[in-house]
C-alpha cells in the first residue's frame, strides 16, 4: 500500500515549457485535490476532482490544467511555465462518504519541488 | 475572502512544557476543523480534527474548539524535540458541499532540550 505517489519529486524547468507532475494513489479515494505551498505559506489549492471524469478549479488555477480519467490518477499539468509557478507541488486524497464533507482527511503524497527559471 | 491566521512564530517551546498554538477563522459557520504536522522538507500529516465545541484529546495532544469566538487552538503536552515542526490549521468552509479545506500559513513550534 503506497498511499499517494508523485513523481517527479525535483524538476527545473525554463520559462515557457510545459511538464505534468504525475499523483496516483491505491487507496480507492473518491476525492483527490492538487496544492502549492510558498516558502512561509499555507497550502493554496490548485484544482480538485470528487471522482472520475469530475474536476474543479481551486483558488489558485491559473496556468494549470487537470484531468481525471481514472480513480487512481490525478495529474497536473502546467502550460507554459513562469516563475511564480516555483513552488512544492503536493498531490493529496480522501474518501468521502454519499456527499457527507465532514469527516474530509487528506493523505498527502511527498510532494513535487518545481523550479522554473 | 475567508480567511484562517495562524501567528507564523517561531514558538520556541522547553522540553517538556506545553506548547500552545491558536488558529482563528473568518468564516463563522465553518464545522469541520483540523491540524496537522509538517516537518522541513516533508508533506502535512493529520494530528487531529475535531467538530464540537469544547476539548479532544489525543495522546499528548489537545484540540479545542470555541465557535462562538472562532478560533481553535492545539496544545501540545510534555513536548519533545520530535515536535518541532509547522502545523497547519486547516477549516471546512460552510458554503463548501466538496468539504474543501482551508488551510492558514502554519505556525512554527521548536522544541529545545
Amino acid at each position: 500500500n503506497a498511499g499517494v505517489t508523485q513523481t517527479p519529486k525535483f524538476r527545473i524547468l525554463k520559462i515557457g515549457q510545459s511538464m505534468t507532475l504525475q499523483c496516483t494513489q491505491d487507496m480507492n479515494h473518491n476525492y483527490m485535490y492538487w496544492y502549492r505551498q510558498d516558502p512561509g505559506m499555507g497550502l493554496k489549492l490548485i484544482y480538485y476532482s470528487v471522482g472520475a471524469g469530475i474536476t474543479d478549479k481551486g483558488e489558485v488555477p491559473n496556468g494549470y490544467n487537470v484531468s481525471r480519467s481514472t480513480t487512481e490518477d490525478f495529474p497536473l499539468r502546467l502550460e507554459l511555465a513562469a516563475p511564480s509557478q516555483t513552488s512544492v507541488y503536493f498531490c493529496a486524497s480522501s474518501f468521502v462518504r454519499g456527499g457527507s464533507s465532514g469527516a474530509n482527511v487528506l493523505t498527502f503524497g511527498a510532494g513535487s519541488r518545481l523550479t522554473v527559471l | 475572502q475567508k480567511e484562517v491566521e495562524q501567528n507564523s512564530g517561531p514558538l520556541s517551546v522547553p522540553e517538556g512544557a506545553i506548547a500552545s498554538l491558536n488558529c482563528t477563522y473568518s468564516d463563522r459557520g465553518s464545522q469541520s476543523f483540523f491540524w496537522y504536522r509538517q516537518y522541513s522538507g516533508k508533506s502535512p500529516e493529520l494530528i487531529m480534527f475535531i467538530y464540537s465545541n469544547g476539548d479532544k484529546e489525543d495522546g499528548r495532544f489537545t484540540a479545542q474548539l470555541n465557535k462562538a469566538s472562532q478560533y481553535v487552538s492545539l496544545l501540545i503536552r510534555d513536548s519533545q524535540p520530535s515536535d518541532s515542526a509547522t502545523y497547519l490549521c486547516a477549516v471546512t468552509a460552510t458554503t463548501d458541499s466538496w468539504g474543501k479545506l482551508q488551510f492558514g500559513a502554519g505556525t512554527q513550534v521548536v522544541v529545545t532540550p
